[in-house]
């Protein structure tokens, strides 16, 4: 069974600043799909930004990043210039498709605060 | 386009009673997955429906039971209520094609069993 870990159940950051979210997970499929999703006080999950585990290539969106070492299945996500709509709950979440299923699988989340 | 809608937004229920949450996707979605989100357990899987077929299933017991119609449109039925039921339940729906297609999340419905 896959897993998802968030180590860093909750950080702050400055506005401004750049704050990194780490993420791990444990996976025995080769062909899957990594996830950053906010969750703001509203409780809609947004997604934030996604990766294709064949793609070498880090995903970026705008401010957001991720740095996705696959050998290590880490998957950190980089927020750059933090804006205080930025403060939110953050998951890391993986998806493997097999028998087509796009059942997603969360870490325990990050509760990151942005302060003025 | 409209988004996910979850209805109701918020429940209270008794001990003992049974309840029923619907999910409307996002027009031309055929794919809708619920989730329970608690802050002891976090964000767990219930089930993932296709076409008005189950496609996957959480670990759940079976009070939790969930059906699609041909709209699309989806719904899940908690009998039974325990206390530890009391939690966000969230909808997400996809195109369901196959390869990854994304999901859109719903508001979700807060459910309170006292």
């Amino acid at each position: 069974a896959q897993t998802v870990t968030q180590s860093q159940p909750e950080m702050s950051v400055q506005e401004a600043e750049t704050v990194t979210l780490s993420c791990t997970y444990d996976t025995s499929e080769s062909n899957y799909y990594l996830f950053w999703y906010k969750q703001p006080p509203s409780r809609q999950m947004i997604l934030v930004i996604r990766q294709e585990a064949y793609k070498q290539q880090n995903a970026t969106e705008n401010r957001f990043s991720v740095n996705f070492q696959k050998a290590a299945k880490s998957f950190s996500l980089k927020i750059s210039d933090s804006q205080l709509g930025d403060t939110a709950m953050y998951f890391c979440a993986f998806m493997s498709p097999q028998g087509g299923s796009e059942k997603l699988v969360f870490g325990k989340g990050t509760k990151l605060t942005v302060n003025p | 386009k409209a988004g996910v809608t979850q209805t109701p937004r918020y429940l209270i229920k008794t001990r003992g009673q049974q309840v029923t949450l619907s999910c409307s996707p996002i027009s031309g979605h055929r794919s809708v997955s619920w989730y329970q989100q608690t802050p002891g357990q976090g964000l767990q899987f219930l089930f993932e429906y296709f076409s008005e077929t189950q496609r996957n299933k959480g670990n759940f017991p079976g009070r939790f039971s969930g059906r699609q119609f041909s709209n699309s449109r989806s719904e899940m039925n908690v009998s039974t209520l325990e206390l530890g039921d009391s939690a966000l339940y969230l909808c997400a729906s996809s195109l369901g094609a196959r390869g990854y297609t994304e999901a859109f999340f719903g508001q979700g419905t807060r459910l309170t069993v006292v």
